[in-house]
């Protein structure tokens, strides 16, 4: 069991917006700890989409938008494309760093 | 722009040593945090542990005791070694850059391709 709670699953037809929600506790974001976001596109290495809560990496688009409150955290996509299909990780920390279980996005 | 790269055995056997390397290019190793990050097949992401280029570690509780993260800076080089290894320590192993905006406050801006190591006889 992840220390962060994700949707194992969500869809979304292209041009729609889809949310991916993270899950955690007082120990970790509800601590106070930033929450990031990583893509991981099938057969390759994760790829940092958004640190810091909101703040996305330079050459990501700003389709990709990061929120945080309270205990929980949310990963925004607008404008769905086809080539958003994959899997997206949240991550934090809570004595040591953490990630959630993973989100598979399918784009209908 | 900074690369990483993974190296090593990709068939080790139940009760042996994982041995793996990750060489930085396109930047320095000095003044950075390192990683260690594994994937088991069709599984989610699990932290094994850093390293500061001072030499300084850190592990995950649930591996510290077969686990060992060394540095070599002359070489631009940080290592991975978990001992005892079985069956469930198959995955994809990722080296990463950490980098720190707080105290607790560390993501990976920057990722190796990643290396399959199967544990077998």
């Amino acid at each position: 069991q992840s220390v962060l709670t994700q949707p194992p699953s969500v869809s979304g037809a292209p041009g729609q917006r889809v949310t991916i929600s993270c899950t955690g506790s007082s120990s970790n974001i509800g601590a106070g700890y930033d929450v990031h976001w990583y893509q991981q596109l099938p057969g390759t290495a994760p790829k940092l989409l958004i640190y810091g809560n909101s703040n996305r990496p330079s050459g990501v688009p700003d389709r990709f938008s990061g929120s945080k409150s309270g205990t929980s955290a949310s990963l925004a996509i607008t404008g769905l494309q086809a080539e958003d299909e994959a899997d997206y990780y949240c991550q934090s920390y809570d004595s040591t760093r953490v990630f959630g279980g993973g989100t598979k996005l399918t784009v209908l | 722009q900074v690369q990483l790269q993974e190296s090593g055995p990709g068939l080790v056997k139940p009760s042996e040593t994982l041995s793996l390397t990750c060489t930085v290019s396109g930047g320095s190793i000095n003044s950075y945090y390192w990683s260690w990050v594994r994937q088991p097949p069709g599984k989610g992401l699990e932290w094994i542990g850093y390293i500061y280029y001072s030499g300084s570690t850190k592990y995950n509780p649930s591996l510290k005791s077969r686990v060992t993260i060394s540095v070599d800076t002359s070489k631009n080089q940080f290592s991975l070694k978990l001992s005892s290894v079985t069956a469930a320590d198959t995955a994809v192993y990722y080296c990463a850059r950490d980098s720190i905006v707080a105290a607790g406050n560390y993501y990976f801006d920057y990722w190796g391709q990643g290396t399959l190591v199967t544990v077998s006889s």
